[in-house]
C-alpha cells in the first residue's frame, strides 16, 4: 500500500463548477500537507500548504485537512480553463522528505 | 524570480550509454533534488543534496549517481542507461531553512527516452 493515495483522473468538469481533489494517507505522523500544481510541460509549483488539521483559503482555493480520517482535500471554486493542470498532493515524511501522491489530472471545459 | 534550469527538455539515448542530466539554480539554495515522474507513480526521489559535495540517497537510487561540485549545480548521472530509466526527470531546489515545509522550486523537466 502506498503511503499517499491519489486518484490520477482525469477529472473533467465544466467551467464554473466547484472542484474537489483528494488524497488519503496512511501515516498518522504527517503534519505538513502541500498541494502543487503542474501545467503541461512544466515542473510542479507550490499552490498551498497547511499544517495539521483545519482549513486554509487563498482566493478560489481552499485546502482542508482531516487528520482523524487521514484525508486531505483541495477545493477550487468558480473553476476556470486556466485551472486545467495536474494537481499533486505532498506530505512531509519523518525524514523531512516529501511523500508525493500520483497527481490528479484536471480538465476544465469552457 | 527563482529559476531552476535543466540542460535538455528532450533526450534520446541508447541502452548502455552514459547519460548526464544537468540542473542549475540561481537562488543560492542549499538543497537540491532529483526526481523521476512516471504516470500513476507520482514523483519519486532519486537523490538529494543539502550542501556542496554532499549527497543522500532517496527512494530509488539504483542505477543513478549524482555530483554536486558547486552550490548552484547538481548533476544526475545514469552510468549505463536502460530502457526502464525512460522517464521524466525533474530537478528541484529549496532553502535549508527552519521551515520543514520549505517550498521546492522545480525545473521544467527532461524527458529521457532510452532505446
Amino acid at each position: 500500500q502506498k503511503e499517499v493515495e491519489q486518484d490520477p483522473g482525469p477529472l473533467s468538469v465544466p467551467e464554473g463548477a466547484i472542484v474537489s481533489l483528494n488524497c488519503t494517507y496512511s501515516n498518522s505522523a504527517f503534519q505538513y500537507f502541500m498541494w502543487y500544481r503542474q501545467y503541461s510541460r512544466k515542473g510542479p509549483e507550490l499552490l498551498m500548504y497547511t499544517y495539521s488539521s483545519g482549513n486554509k483559503e487563498d482566493g478560489r482555493f481552499t485546502a482542508q485537512v482531516d487528520k482523524s480520517s487521514k484525508y486531505i482535500s483541495l477545493f477550487i471554486r468558480d473553476s476556470q480553463p486556466s485551472d486545467s493542470a495536474t494537481y499533486l498532493c505532498a506530505m512531509l515524511g519523518s525524514n523531512y522528505q516529501l511523500i508525493w501522491g500520483a497527481g490528479t489530472k484536471l480538465i476544465i471545459k469552457p | 524570480d527563482v529559476k531552476v534550469t535543466q540542460s535538455s527538455r528532450y533526450l534520446v539515448k541508447r541502452t548502455g550509454e552514459k547519460v548526464f542530466l544537468e540542473c542549475v539554480q540561481d537562488m543560492d539554495h542549499e538543497n537540491m533534488f532529483w526526481y523521476r515522474q512516471d504516470p500513476g507513480l507520482g514523483l519519486r526521489l532519486i537523490y538529494f543534496s543539502y550542501d556542496v559535495k554532499m549527497k543522500e540517497k532517496g527512494d530509488i537510487p539504483e542505477g543513478y549517481s549524482v555530483s554536486r561540485e558547486k552550490k548552484e549545480r547538481f548533476s544526475l548521472i545514469l552510468e549505463s542507461a536502460s530502457t526502464n530509466q525512460t522517464s521524466m526527470y525533474l530537478c528541484a531546489s529549496s532553502f535549508f531553512g527552519q521551515g520543514v515545509s520549505d517550498e521546492q522550486f522545480f525545473g521544467p523537466g527532461t524527458r529521457l527516452t532510452v532505446l
